[in-house]
């Protein structure tokens, strides 16, 4: 199994700023992902995080919305950049690797962002 | 879209009824997992099926999946006050490593006391 500890659990920004949101996990892993989820609806992902490479994001998110980090095999940034209030939503980091195929994901507990 | 799909979108139940839920898709998958999720926190991942499996249990939970259908059902089986959440299904499909999930809509279960 696999602890994954993000921070912030939430917070409330202005529009126009950027939040940085961190996730660690208590063992090394291959991969990490990002996922949004906006208020009342399903999870939906965002990007996959590699070490050592860039970030593959899905269709509809962009990098310069979303950069993203993962520095080692056990951590990894997702900010969500010049926010305005349609970005408001849970986002959760998960993690799966090698060691996990055909096996449960994990997730963070979630970040709740508010843009006002 | 790949998104799945689940029925109902919201349940209301007595405690001790049983209640099942619904998740279809349109691709093939390698898996499908059933997760819970309590108002809007992380998620709780409850029990995965792999494509080659038609039924599994765990607990009072019972997970069936026909992949001629492309429909899986979840059973929770005399339920309790605490089961009240949402229940999301997901799945991973073609060379996708199962943490890169498909969700479906999600089922809002409420269960009373």
């Amino acid at each position: 199994s696999a602890v994954i500890s993000q921070k912030p659990s939430r917070d409330i920004c202005q529009r126009g700023t950027s939040l940085t949101i961190q996730c660690q996990v208590d063992s090394q892993v291959t991969m990490m992902f990002w996922y949004r989820q906006q208020p009342g609806q399903s999870l939906t992902l965002i990007a996959t995080a590699n070490q050592g490479s860039e970030a593959t994001y899905e269709s509809g998110f962009v990098i310069d919305k979303f950069p993203i980090s993962r520095p080692n095999l056990t951590f990894s940034t997702l900010t969500v950049s010049n926010m305005s209030p349609e970005d408001s939503s849970i986002y959760l980091c998960s993690v799966a690797g090698q060691a996990f195929m055909n096996t449960e994901a994990f997730f963070g507990q979630g970040t709740r962002l508010t843009v006002v | 879209s790949q998104q799945g799909e689940e029925d109902p979108q919201a349940l209301s139940i007595q405690e001790g009824e049983n209640a099942t839920m619904n998740c279809s898709y349109k691709t093939s998958i390698n898996n499908l997992q059933w997760y819970r999720q309590n108002s809007g926190r992380g998620l709780v991942h409850l029990i995965l099926i792999r494509s080659n499996e038609r039924e599994k249990h765990s607990g009072r939970l019972r997970v069936t999946l026909d992949t001629s259908k492309k429909s899986s059902s979840l059973l929770i089986t005399a339920s309790r006050a605490a089961d009240t959440a949402s229940y999301f299904c997901a799945f991973s499909h073609g060379s996708s490593n199962t943490g890169k999930l498909i969700f479906g809509q999600g089922t809002t279960l409420q269960v009373k006391p």
